[in-house]
């Protein structure tokens, strides 16, 4: 069964520091990796998208690290804001053989916390 | 603003009675996804929209919900007889082509008395 694990739950941290965001996966085949935010009572927004080739990319303050070898990936935020405070979503694409469709399997998402 | 557009934001009924949600995807944006997102969870995969071809429904999709998108534009999900489980939030995001990322609407959320 796909699953993607994402961790800690929650974070809160100070305005200001820089953190980093888990994310494992067991889903095969594999196409993409995303990370979306999602603020409280919206709907996601995509801040990266990783293919099997790329190891990292970066959004601004977000930098997104993927290890296919372990399937791990990682979301580190620089220089924290308050409005930074969102969940953050892991969503990893497996290749389907049919037509069209693409399998995307969500993280329940890291609640993260940005305190003055 | 060219962004998914849900309406209603948000929809309180009793149970037992129909709700229409509508979607409105990205314009040229060939396909739209519906998900269902409960408290602390992540979104789950409801149904998928190739134009105006349903290709694929998840087993959540129970026989009380149907989802249309008739002219390959904007969609509708009819949940009928609703119960207190169908209580979320539900996404529709949209994307230009496979492996595309997609694009979410702000949700419309249910609350079933």
């Amino acid at each position: 069964k796909n699953q993607v694990e994402q961790s800690p739950q929650s974070l809160i941290i100070l305005e200001g520091k820089n953190c980093t965001l888990q994310c494992n996966y067991t889903v095969s085949p594999f196409s993409n990796l995303r990370w979306y935010k999602q603020d409280t009572g919206r709907g996601p927004v995509s801040l990266t998208i990783m293919t099997f080739s790329e190891n990292t990319k970066s959004n601004g303050r977000y930098t997104a690290t993927l290890d296919a070898d372990t399937k791990q990936s990682s979301l580190h935020i620089t220089a924290s804001q308050l409005s930074d405070s969102a969940s953050y979503i892991c969503v990893v694409s497996a290749s389907s053989p049919d037509f069209g469709n693409e399998k995307l399997t969500f993280g329940t998402g890291t609640r993260l916390t940005i305190i003055p | 603003d060219t962004g998914v557009s849900q309406d209603p934001r948000h929809k309180i009924t009793k149970r037992g009675q129909n709700v229409t949600f509508r979607c409105d995807p990205i314009s040229e944006h060939n396909r739209l996804y519906w998900y269902r997102q409960t408290l602390g969870q992540g979104p789950e995969f409801l149904t998928y929209f190739q134009n105006e071809a349903q290709l694929e429904k998840s087993r959540l999709l129970s026989d009380r919900f149907s989802a249309e998108r008739p002219k390959g534009s904007f969609s509708t999900l009819e949940i009928q007889r609703t119960e207190q489980g169908d209580s979320a939030m539900y996404l529709c995001a949209s994307s230009p082509q496979r492996q595309e990322t997609q694009y979410f609407g702000p949700g419309t959320r249910l609350l079933v008395l």
